[in-house]
């Protein structure tokens, strides 16, 4: 079974709305990053957060992680119609160099 | 630089035959990590070379095979095609693995086995 598993499925907001995506996942991680998929394109890394970190921006971007509950959330402030994609977490647990990908939350963001 | 480039971007086989993909990374990554993407079962790992060694692999049956070059292109070859096999594959590179390095993915090669 997959590592990260991301909540919830399916998201549609109004565009200038803010959007929070959340990963769950099983063991000791490295580290979690998330990424972006436009309609079956390949994967765009947009952040990355260490084990030790809380907390993580960039730009519009706002990552948090909980080590004790083994989660992560995303949050997208102010979105736009073309952040419209499936957004996947993805960890790194610390006995090996496996990437595990989580089953993607799907946004939708309406103009 | 130049972005990972995979070849070909689609492709139509039948049960029973094999066929081979393959990977370019971005110029100075050793990095090479391959994908499949399935409605089903998601995004699943299936090997990952770093300088023509495979480094880690996924639970995939022996039908799927890789390797890396001395100038770190990659190619995945699939024997036997199932229909399950039936997916998009995602190649993907970084400068020295997955671990502590964000991956940079190439767009893929959809695979169609009727």
């Amino acid at each position: 079974s997959q590592q990260g598993e991301e909540d919830p499925q399916a998201l549609s907001i109004q565009e200038g709305e803010n959007a929070t995506m959340n990963c769950s996942y099983k063991t000791s991680i490295n580290n979690l990053q998330w990424y972006r998929q436009n309609s079956g394109r390949g994967l765009v890394h947009l952040i990355l957060i260490r084990s030790n970190e809380r907390e993580k921006h960039s730009g519009r971007l706002r990552v948090t992680l909980d080590t004790s509950k083994k989660s992560s959330s995303l949050l997208i402030t102010a979105s736009r119609a073309a952040d419209t994609a499936s957004y996947f977490c993805a960890t790194v647990d610390t006995g090996g160099f496996k990437t595990i990908f989580g089953a993607g939350t799907r946004l939708f963001v309406k103009a | 630089k130049a972005g990972v480039t995979q070849t070909p971007r689609y492709l139509i086989k039948t049960r029973g035959q094999q066929v081979t993909l393959s990977c370019s990374p971005i110029s100075g990554h050793r990095s090479v990590s391959w994908y499949q993407q399935t409605p089903g079962q998601g995004l699943q790992f299936l090997f990952e070379y770093f300088s023509e060694t495979q480094r880690n692999k996924g639970n995939f049956p022996g039908r799927f095979s890789g390797r890396q070059f001395s100038n770190s292109r990659s190619e995945m070859n699939v024997s036997t095609l199932e229909l399950g096999d039936s997916a998009l594959y995602l190649c993907a590179s970084s400068s020295e693995g997955q671990g502590d390095y964000e991956q940079y993915f190439g767009p893929g090669t959809r695979l169609t086995v009727t």
